[in-house]
């Protein structure tokens, strides 16, 4: 059975770079599985942030993007600031209709 | 813009029924693959079914495979989530999701609608 495998929290500072990533826990993660991101902070539903490995969401700021990092996915967050303390989650696609979401990174900004 | 609304959560015992909706506007509904994810209390997210456009491929997470079946309505833009033999562990909140791009991964949510199992 596929895990997707996301660190379980980080910190940043404020005004500082963060490298969230996603991973495989057997193989790698490449564009084929349509890596995509998303935000939610408690109570609310999802917000899409980036999909299809480094395609933005409309109002997403541009500090927010995504690539691929050797063998994952990655969400970059420059310039980070409060509001984005948050879950992240990242999910991948598996082919057969299935995709997979990986557990979730809880962001600290402070 | 793109909207999504669940509707049919509620409070259910162990080994109930109980069928979801999603009411969809703001794309062309017939021309999109449509998918359930859900939220267990605390826990992260997870996808838990897709239905093609025309309603002839489903695909299922493992743990609700014989259990739930997704359908649509695309005469009425409606999704549909039919879950039967309901355990305490399926127990979330219930997105509807429309996929960026066929059977891929969601861009557009619903605010999600409660489910709990319990006696």
């Amino acid at each position: 059975q596929t895990v997707v495998t996301q660190e379980p929290s980080f910190s940043v500072s404020p005004g500082g770079t963060v490298t969230l990533t996603c991973g495989l826990s057997s193989g790698s993660v490449s564009t084929r599985n349509l890596p995509s991101w998303y935000q939610q902070t408690p109570g609310q539903a999802p917000r899409t942030l980036i999909y299809n490995t480094n395609t933005r969401s409309p109002e997403v700021p541009d500090r927010f993007s995504g690539s691929i990092l050797g063998n994952k996915a990655a969400l970059i967050i420059t310039g980070a600031q409060a509001d984005d303390e948050s879950d992240y989650y990242c999910v991948v696609f598996m082919g057969g209709g299935i995709s997979v979401f990986g557990g979730g990174t809880k962001l600290t900004v402070l | 813009e793109v909207q999504l609304v669940e509707s049919g959560g509620g409070l259910v015992q162990p080994g109930g029924s109980l069928r979801l909706s999603c009411a969809a506007s703001g794309f062309t509904f017939r021309s999109s693959w449509m998918s359930w994810v859900r939220q267990a209390p605390g826990k992260g997210l997870e996808w838990v079914a897709n239905v093609k456009e025309d309603g002839s491929e489903n695909y299922y997470v493992e743990s609700v495979k014989g259990r739930f079946t997704i359908s649509r309505d695309n005469a009425k833009s409606s999704l549909n989530l039919q879950m039967n033999s309901l355990r305490v562990e399926d127990t979330a909140v219930y997105f509807c999701a429309r996929p960026f791009y066929g059977s891929g991964p969601p861009l557009n949510w619903g605010q999600g609608t409660l489910v709990i199992v319990s006696s």
